[in-house]
């Protein structure tokens, strides 16, 4: 079973309007780490935020926030005020404590493009 | 100062050779990883070592081998390439556990298999 779901394969935002990505996860530990990381066409991975699951506040990183609902098992990813160098494609990742905590999962991305 | 680096950053090979991508990270990590991205990109993990221990290893084709010399380093050597093998391989590394630090990933090394 998928343990990191993303349902939009492609999404478009106008050039400074807010976008949300999807990202829902699998697991029944109770600690684990939440990630979003960004691929832009040149193809390196970028890291942009990360949700601890004890974390109360939601995490924020500039422009990018990530709305996590425990409850749900949901941890999208909100960027503000799009810029054309936000179209990349972005992974949810998430990071269980099983084998020493270095289990990362990544989810299949979402392929971001913003509109001028 | 790059903080995870990989060599080469492309690789053309014919089927049936053997070759080998490395990585050096300068971060002190404990923890260095082994990741395949498809033609969809899909990431999947291939291989994490913790210290040069095998600690996870995929469903990976037994011709993939990862040698460790030490902690700062992560080798890939693949015998028999095969045109399923072209991918972007990408090594990343993080902090041990608890913390739960992010991964670092390198620049990832695009091979052709041909």
């Amino acid at each position: 079973a998928q343990k990191i779901t993303q349902t939009q394969p492609g999404m478009f935002v106008q050039e400074k309007e807010a976008v949300t990505l999807d990202c829902t996860y699998d697991t029944s530990d109770q600690s684990y780490g939440l990630f979003w990381y960004k691929q832009p066409s040149s193809g390196e991975m970028i890291f942009l935020i990360y949700q601890g699951s004890y974390d109360e506040q939601n995490a924020t990183e500039g422009r990018y926030s990530l709305n996590f609902q425990k409850a749900r098992k949901s941890a999208n990813l909100v960027i503000s005020a799009s810029q054309l160098g936000d179209s990349a494609m972005y992974f949810c990742a998430m990071r269980e404590a099983d084998n020493y905590g270095q289990n990362f999962v990544f989810g299949p991305g979402t392929r971001l493009s913003v509109l001028p | 100062d790059t903080a995870v680096s990989q060599t080469p950053k492309y690789l053309v090979t014919q089927m049936g050779n053997d070759k080998s991508i490395k990585c050096e990270q300068n971060l002190g990590h404990d923890t260095m990883y082994w990741y395949k991205q498809d033609s969809k990109k899909f990431l999947k993990i291939m291989f994490s070592y913790n210290n040069k221990e095998l600690i996870i290893n995929e469903t990976v084709p037994n011709r993939f081998s990862p040698k460790s010399p030490d902690k700062a380093h992560l080798n890939l050597h693949i015998n028999s390439l095969e045109l399923g093998d072209s991918a972007v391989y990408f090594c990343a590394s993080s902090p041990r556990g608890g913390g739960w630090g992010e991964q670092y990933f390198g620049p990832g090394t695009r091979l052709t298999v041909t």
